[in-house]
């Protein structure tokens, strides 16, 4: 049963617009969250993260915003540039009964964003 | 040397042959992951090892046989596989502490079964 979902598997944005990735989770105890970016032919690497204590944290050009009541979060570009064109892949750590993660993540299914010049 | 590597970045093989995919980091990192991504799939974890030791196995068929001699490198390999078994196998390791989550991914080898 997938605990992180991206429902939307493509978008395409304008140059200059925002673009807005969305990710809703079923799992009330995840109080981590992480985005993660893939270009073709590379693995995914780190974008940006936001813990369960903050609804929204800001880096440059992105911010992630967290709505633990809608169990939703979103990840905000602006501007939006053609070197954004990338999957996109939400993503919260996987704890056992102990509450020890060993670093387990689980990944939404990925968006495609396509950013047109 | 880019920070985490993995080789060969393609492969094609038959069902009864054997192979091993290798990975090897160069960030200092003491965890080290094994993932799968199937076509329209999300990333799923298959192994785990932190310091060398495997803390998580994610049922994975046994037919999928990791090794992780030293914490810079992490082996998988693979026997007897399937053709559903073709994917994108990416590597990824990650800091202790509160830095186990935000994972380096190498490039990842795709994975032909003929």
């Amino acid at each position: 049963d997938q605990q992180v979902k991206q429902n939307s598997p493509s978008l395409s944005v304008q140059e200059g617009r925002i673009s807005i990735l969305n990710c809703d989770y079923t799992n009330s105890m995840f109080d981590y969250f992480l985005w993660y970016k893939k270009y073709p032919a590379e693995g995914p690497t780190f974008l940006i993260s936001i813990s369960s204590i903050k609804d929204k944290n800001e880096d440059g050009r992105f911010t992630v915003f967290l709505n633990k009541s809608a169990k939703h979060l979103s990840l905000h570009i602006v501007p939006s540039q053609p070197g954004d064109s990338a999957v996109y892949f939400c993503a919260a750590p996987l704890t056992n009964a102990g509450g020890t993660s060993y670093g387990k993540l689980t990944f939404g299914q990925g968006t495609i964003l396509t950013v047109h010049p | 040397e880019t920070g985490v590597t993995q080789t060969p970045r393609h492969l094609v093989m038959g069902m009864t042959n054997k192979k091993s995919l290798k990975c090897e980091q160069h960030l200092g990192h003491n965890a080290m992951y094994w993932y799968k991504q199937s076509a329209k799939k999300p990333l799923e974890l298959m192994f785990v090892y932190n310091f060398k030791e495997q803390t998580e196995n994610n049922s994975v068929p046994s037919r999928f046989s990791p090794e992780c001699p030293n914490s810079s490198h992490l082996f998988l390999h693979l026997h007897t596989l399937q053709p559903e078994d073709s994917a994108l196998y990416l590597c990824a390791s990650s800091p202790p502490g509160l830095g186990l989550h935000t994972q380096y991914f190498g490039p990842g080898t795709r994975l032909t079964v003929l």
